[in-house]
C-alpha cells in the first residue's frame, strides 16, 4: 500500500488564492518531499523537509511536517494558472538498509488553477 | 551541470514483444537509478532500483526487468510485453542516501 497519501485528489481555485494540500503517512521517515508534474512530464522536486524540521519555505511554497500526526501539508500562496498540475508527496523511510534511498510515492493532488 | 536522458518518449508495442527502454544521466558519477511507473497519471509504482553497476533491486515481481551495464545507464526490459504493462515510465537519478530525485521526461508505453 501507497506509504503517502494525498488529501484532496483534486483541487480547483482561482487565480491569486492559496491552494493548500495534505499528505498522511504511516511509518516513521527520513525525510517527506514534494514534487509538480505537468501533464504527460516528468516529477520535478519542490521541496524536501527533514524529520526534524517543522516548517520550510520556498519562494511562494510554504511546507509544514507534523511527526505526532504523520502528515505534512504543502501551501502555494497567490496561486497563478501555471501552478496547474499534479502535486505528489513522497516519504523516504527512516532507516536505510534494503530500502536505501528510495522514495515512497502518494496518488497525488491534481490542482486547477482558473484564470 | 547534470542532466538525465530517457528514450523513446512514445512507444507503441504488440502484446509478446519485447521491450528496452535506455534512460542516461550525465554530470555525476555513481548515481541512485530508479525506474518508476505511473498508472493514469497518478502515483508512481517504484519497479528497480540500482545503487551501483550490477546492483539492482526489484520491488514488485512482474514481466520486466533490468539492468546498469555502466556507472551512468539504466535498462529497463521485456521478453515479451503483456497489455497490462502499459503505462508512463520514469526513470530517475539521485546523489547519495534520501536526496531528491530528479526525473526524466518519462516514456509512454502502450501494449496492443
Amino acid at each position: 500500500s501507497q506509504q503517502g497519501e494525498e488529501d484532496p485528489q483534486a483541487l480547483s481555485i482561482q487565480e491569486g488564492e492559496n491552494a493548500t494540500m495534505n499528505c498522511s503517512y504511516k511509518t516513521s521517515i527520513n525525510n517527506l518531499q514534494w514534487y509538480r508534474q505537468n501533464s504527460g512530464r516528468g516529477l520535478v522536486h519542490l521541496i524536501l523537509i527533514r524529520s526534524n524540521e517543522r516548517e520550510k519555505h520556498s519562494g511562494r511554497l510554504r511546507v509544514t511536517l507534523d511527526t505526532s500526526k504523520k502528515s505534512s501539508s504543502l501551501l502555494i500562496t497567490a496561486s497563478r494558472a501555471a501552478d496547474t498540475a499534479s502535486y505528489f508527496c513522497a516519504t523516504a523511510l527512516l532507516f536505510g538498509g534494503t530500502s536505501y534511498g528510495k522514495l515512497t510515492f502518494g496518488q497525488g493532488t491534481i490542482l486547477t488553477v482558473h484564470p | 551541470s547534470q542532466t538525465i536522458h530517457q528514450w523513446p518518449a512514445t512507444l507503441v508495442q504488440p502484446v509478446g514483444s519485447p521491450l528496452s527502454l535506455e534512460c542516461t544521466v550525465e554530470g555525476t558519477s555513481n548515481p541512485n537509478l530508479y525506474w518508476y511507473r505511473q498508472a493514469a497519471g497518478r502515483g508512481l509504482q517504484l519497479l528497480f532500483y540500482s545503487v551501483g553497476i550490477g546492483q539492482i533491486s526489484s520491488e514488485v515481481p512482474q514481466n520486466l526487468s533490468a539492468s546498469r551495464p555502466q556507472d551512468r545507464q539504466f535498462i529497463l526490459s521485456s521478453k515479451k510485453l503483456l497489455l497490462s504493462d502499459s503505462g508512463f515510465y520514469l526513470c530517475a537519478w539521485s546523489q547519495g542516501r534520501n536526496s531528491p530525485l530528479h526525473f526524466g521526461n518519462g516514456t509512454r508505453l502502450t501494449v496492443t
